[in-house]
């Protein structure tokens, strides 16, 4: 089971300002099979970026994805307020199960 | 617009038996795609629970290959979970979700998702 790491916890930025969040993976992800979602307080789950760097449908090119193998990364290029969110990784690549991260939490500073 | 929708009980006693069933309006099922299930337990992150496609292939977490079915129903557009022998460790926020198909070597990112359905295991 490929095991999914988050850093920051937690992150506490202003709006405007730039976010950079970690996934690690405890080994390499097949063919860049990662992607990143936005949840907001009792609401499902958002697909923000799929293939580590493609973004979903309709998501606002201030969110972008990178990295390969067992490091990936999301950038929020500047905060809007409907940015401060939980922010989740997942890889979906080779056998189940496929996993998720633990979370990333940005609050408004 | 592709929209999912859980329903089922809120409360299933220990030991017991977990059925949801997610209805899929705005897509038919048999066009494609996978179709999952993911928790969430209160405070706590996202586990993957498994997949079905269309032609009715099952893909399960190993965690709970023994105790989850998965199945599909075409002509309802609608596909079921069942989780046996449920303990206070199942209550959690289950979604379902449409998933992409990459093939036979990997999973799916999923792009639509219910609004999620809580179940309480508590006798």
């Amino acid at each position: 089971e490929i095991v999914l790491t988050q850093s920051p916890g937690t992150l506490s930025l202003s709006p405007g300002e730039r976010a950079t969040l970690s996934c690690r993976a405890s080994q390499s992800v097949s063919s860049s099979y990662l992607a990143w979602y936005q949840q907001k307080p009792g609401q499902a789950p958002r697909l923000l970026i799929y293939g580590a760097s493609t973004r979903a449908t309709g998501i606002p090119d201030r969110f972008s994805g990178s990295g390969s193998g067992t490091d990936f990364t999301l950038t929020i290029s500047r905060l809007e307020p409907e940015d401060f969110a939980v922010y989740y990784c997942q890889q979906y690549g080779g056998s189940p199960p496929w996993t998720f991260g633990q979370g990333s939490k940005v609050e408004i500073k | 617009q592709v929209q999912l929708q859980e329903s089922g009980p809120g409360l299933v006693k220990p030991s017991e038996t977990l059925s949801l069933t997610c209805g899929v309006s705005g897509y038919s099922i048999s066009s494609g795609y996978y179709w999952g299930w993911i928790r969430q337990p209160p405070g706590k992150g996202l586990e993957w629970i498994g997949s079905i496609y269309h032609s009715g292939s099952t893909h399960y977490n190993p965690s709970l290959k023994r105790r989850v079915t998965i199945s599909v129903d075409k002509s309802k557009n609608k596909f079921s979970l069942k989780v046996s022998s449920v303990t206070a460790a199942d209550t959690a926020v289950y979604y379902c979700a449409r998933g992409h198909d990459y093939g036979d070597f990997a999973g799916h990112d999923f792009d639509y998702w219910g609004q999620g359905s809580l179940v309480t295991v508590s006798s």
